[in-house]
């Protein structure tokens, strides 16, 4: 299986900040990657699709770059509602992996 | 609106079997694959497998090959996953997602349904 390793595994952050989220994959999965927001107890929500095109109603402050093994989530400007945990997965070869998420703590 | 929605929770003992559907409605069910996700407490995503809506094919991950079947009715425009021989370690909310081309992610998901498993 491919491994997705994800970086820092929890970052603090305040209202405007810049933060980069890092995933990287055990062996190439070209561009079949894609980044998801999940808050407790709600289902991830689709973020970015093909490691760089952001799915439709996602703001623009979201974006993403990478392809084959090394993936960086940035979200330019942070707002409230950002603070959330991040899952970055590859859907390039079964399984789907998953990596084990970053939390994006208010500082 | 386009939503999937999924059966109501499950508490189950050791060894039994549970079956979660997932009703989609707002597009063409035929048209995309369902893939189902489980997330056990505290921890990340987990994809079990996909079924195709149109033609019923499916693929599953091998941590769950002889354990988990995924079928459809596209009369119904529903999806069901069973899995079987549960142990505790099977307890999780598990997710139902549609997916078009599979580039394109996991772009509506189910409300999750929780399954617990205990003696």
């Amino acid at each position: 299986d491919i491994q997705m390793t994800q970086s820092p595994s929890s970052l603090s952050a305040s209202v405007g900040d810049r933060v980069t989220i890092s995933c990287r994959a055990s062996q190439s999965v070209t561009s079949y990657l894609s980044w998801y927001q999940q808050k407790p107890g709600k289902a991830p929500r689709l973020l970015i699709f093909s490691a760089s095109t952001l799915q439709s109603g996602v703001p623009s402050r979201f974006s993403a770059s990478g392809s084959g093994t090394d993936f960086t989530l940035t979200i330019s400007s942070l707002q409230p509602e950002d603070f959330a945990t991040y899952y970055c997965q590859q859907c390039y070869i079964t399984p789907h992996t998953f990596g084990l998420g970053t939390k994006l703590e208010i500082k | 609106q386009v939503q999937l929605v999924q059966s109501g929770a499950e508490l189950k003992k050791p060894g039994a079997s549970v079956k979660v559907s997932c009703k989609a409605s707002g597009y063409i069910f035929t048209n995309y694959a369902i893939h189902w996700v489980r997330q056990a407490p505290g921890q990340g995503p987990e994809w079990m497998g996909w079924i195709n809506a149109g033609n019923g094919d499916t693929k599953y991950s091998q941590k769950f090959q002889g354990r988990v079947t995924m079928i459809r009715d596209a009369t119904a425009s529903t999806a069901h996953m069973e899995l079987s021989s549960l142990g505790t370690e099977d307890t999780a909310v598990y997710y139902c997602a549609r997916v078009g081309a599979t580039y394109r992610g996991m772009d509506v998901w189910g409300q999750g349904t929780t399954v617990t498993v205990s003696s």
